[in-house]
């Protein structure tokens, strides 16, 4: 199957410093491109829709000054944690949908960024 | 909205016992059905889906039914293995948005 590959895949940073997480679909395009937040025993929180060449959308409830999305290329997309603080530290995952696929294919996730912020 | 309710958790069996994970959903019109697994630090994978009514889908053994009439898409297995450890999501798929359950875990002892 498609691979999504997310980097890092785990960071340690200090309070207050800005944290960049990539997300990367290594042999497939991907017009739309998916942010989701986990907590410890908890479901997936979609944070944000990433599309190719425009704005981000973003789920109610989430700041987008704080996590800023960019999806430069059909292949990358990157979440920034700004001004993080530990209440940030979370395991965040993208996942991606094949842009030759129809709205019912198959989402491919990458393998998870852990965030710690201390 | 659309919204997923699994079994809540956490499942503990004995290898080779049965599986069954309950999931039913609420959605409107005809959505898609998916169970994904995610094994520990992991990202989640694709188990099986199933788009329509009556579908089975199906992977390593598991199996769910997308049933309209109960709104639902339980995850079964035979015969589990310790391999198996990891935590389930039921997931739908509405107009190209993905509402996910909030996962079960489960544990097999050998």
């Amino acid at each position: 199957g498609a691979v999504v590959s997310q980097h890092p895949s785990w960071v340690i940073c200090k309070s207050g410093t800005s944290v960049k997480i990539e997300c990367r679909s290594l042999d497939f395009q991907a017009t739309t491109m998916f942010w989701y937040r986990q907590f410890p025993k908890q479901s997936l929180m979609l944070m944000a829709t990433s599309n190719e060449g425009s704005k981000a959308t973003y789920e109610q409830g989430v700041e987008k000054d704080k996590f800023l999305i960019n999806h430069a290329s059909l292949t990358l997309s990157t979440l920034t944690v700004t001004s993080a603080h530990p209440e940030d530290s979370s395991f965040y995952i993208c996942s991606a949908r094949d842009s030759a696929g129809s709205n019912t294919g198959e989402l491919f996730f990458g393998e998870g960024s852990r965030l710690t912020v201390l | 909205g659309n919204s997923v309710t699994q079994m809540e958790g956490p499942v503990t069996l004995s290898e080779e016992a049965f599986l069954t994970i309950n999931c039913t959903y609420t959605a409107t019109g005809y959505p898609s059905l998916f169970w994904y697994v995610q094994y520990p630090g992991e990202g989640l994978q694709l188990l099986l889906k199933a788009t329509k009514a009556d579908d089975k889908g199906s992977n390593k053994g598991f199996e769910a039914t997308y049933r309209k009439e109960t709104t639902s898409f339980h995850l079964e297995k035979g015969s589990v293995q310790v391999s198996d450890s990891a935590v389930y999501f039921c997931a739908l798929r509405r107009a190209g948005k993905s509402t996910f359950g909030d996962g079960t875990t489960l544990t097999v002892k050998p």
